[in-house]
């Protein structure tokens, strides 16, 4: 089983839709959790960190689920510039710090 | 400020060849990560410098590659001899660093063809 894992998508969704990603983790030390966000041709750039107890950008809201070992993204009202691949992006700390990203769930939003 | 500098952007090179990529982060960063990107695989952690020091570099896939960080402002990652296989897109990351690993700012990448 990969350390992260996302469905590859892609996601076609009308604008204005809501949206949302999930992301399982298998290594149960995992302490930091972030969504990037990649546009074709370019680098990643985060889009929010994932908190305990769920967070809210806007649009944007992640929330963490430890028990189940995921975490999620949903994004209301979706633009066309939404239009992206998502990252889940997992650190653990055990013995060695170690950053996995997961390889992407590409989004594309239909006028 | 200017964010994380790659060079070059693009690289074609023939097989054999030995290939430099270069990355100035961002200052002030103390963490530099070097990632490779395919459609195959996603994106991979090769190495990562903390205050100049490797500390984890077993995601560099075997002994054609290295990477060096002579001081806190420049990084490279050599390829020697280089393989078609190679061909990816080469990302530099940097982060402030202090506890967990924290938020990374990432380079525009080096798009490298190997023929």
């Amino acid at each position: 089983r990969k350390e992260v894992e996302q469905d590859p998508g892609p996601f076609n969704v009308p604008e204005g839709a809501t949206v949302a990603f999930n992301c399982t983790y298998s290594n149960s030390a995992s302490q930091s959790f972030f969504w990037y966000r990649q546009d074709c041709r370019k680098e990643p750039k985060l889009l929010m960190s994932v908190y305990s107890s769920g967070n809210e950008d806007g649009r944007f809201t992640a929330q963490l689920n430890r028990a189940s070992q995921y975490i999620s993204l949903l994004i209301r009202d979706s633009k066309l510039s939404d239009s992206a691949t998502y990252l889940c992006v997992v650190n653990r700390r055990n013995r060695d710090d170690k950053i996995i990203f997961g390889k992407g769930t590409r989004l594309h939003i239909l006028p | 400020d200017a964010g994380v500098i790659q060079s070059p952007r693009h690289e074609v090179t023939e097989m054999g060849q030995e290939v430099t990529l270069r990355c100035k982060p961002i200052s002030g960063h103390n963490s530099l990560f070097w990632y490779r990107q395919t459609m195959m695989r996603g994106l991979e952690l090769l190495i990562y410098f903390n205050n100049n020091v490797p500390i984890d570099d077993s995601g560099m896939p075997e002994d054609r590659f290295s990477a060096k960080m002579p001081n806190a402002s420049f990084s490279t990652l050599k390829i020697q001899p280089s393989e078609p296989r190679d061909s990816a897109v080469y990302f530099c990351a940097s982060s402030f660093t202090s506890g967990n690993l924290d938020t990374q700012y990432f380079g525009p990448g080096t798009r490298l063809t190997v023929l």
